[in-house]
């Protein structure tokens, strides 16, 4: 079975300044996705960003960038230019991928990191 | 944009007693699930639904839960007779239909409390 695992709990930046946050996971399979799930205390879940595993460049969005390292099955979400809105839990997540019934697919979600920016 | 909806926000529901979630996803989507976060814990994934069937589902959905589609829009989820350790924030999400990187687009959430 997949799993991911985010091994900071907590993390901290300066408004303005970049923080990366990690995220390792364990999979047999060579094609999926991964994602990083954005939580802020209302609780909802928000999509950050994506990687196809086939892919070798690395995904961005806006300040939101990935370091995908498919080999060391590592994939680190960097914020740069944090703003007091990016605080939040954030989820990595692993998209298995099961061929049954047309198709079905799960997220395995990391534990989290609660990312603090103070002003 | 559109939006997964979840009703209602926040349940208060005596053990025992039956629970339904309600979810409307949207409107294109194919492929329907239920998470469920218990506080200051991840997020499990607990069932995917697809074409009116259960596609998979975890060892936590066991015989006192169940999902239905019951008139095209929503997607409901039940807890028969309510425990305390079901007491969590359950997400539920959906999926365009195809096969490409489309992801999971989740609900702002339903808090159930169970006393």
């Amino acid at each position: 079975a997949q799993t991911v695992t985010q091994s900071q709990p907590e993390m901290s930046v300066q408004e303005a300044e970049t923080v990366t946050l990690s995220c390792t996971y364990d999979t047999s399979e060579s094609d999926y996705y991964l994602f990083w799930y954005k939580q802020p205390p209302s609780r909802q879940m928000i999509l950050v960003i994506r990687q196809e595993a086939y892919k070798q460049q690395n995904a961005t969005e806006n300040r939101f960038s990935v370091n995908f390292q498919k080999a060391a099955k590592s994939f680190s979400l960097k914020i740069s230019d944090s703003q007091l809105g990016d605080a939040a839990m954030y989820f990595c997540a692993y998209r298995s991928w099961v061929m049954s019934h047309g198709g079905s697919e799960k997220l395995v979600f990391g534990k989290g990191t609660k990312l603090t920016v103070n002003p | 944009e559109p939006e997964v909806t979840q009703t209602p926000s926040h349940q208060v529901t005596q053990m025992g007693q039956e629970v339904i979630l309600r979810c409307v996803p949207i409107s294109n989507h194919l492929y329907f699930y239920w998470y469920r976060q218990i506080l200051g814990q991840k997020v499990e994934f607990l069932v995917s639904f697809y074409n009116n069937e259960i596609s998979e589902k975890s060892e936590i959905f066991d015989d006192q839960f169940s999902v239905e589609r019951p008139d095209g829009s929503n997607f409901t989820l039940k807890i028969r007779s309510t425990k305390l350790e079901d007491s969590a924030m359950y997400f539920c999400a959906s999926r365009a239909g195809d096969y490409s990187n489309q992801p999971q687009h989740f609900g702002d959430g339903t808090r159930l409390s169970i006393l």
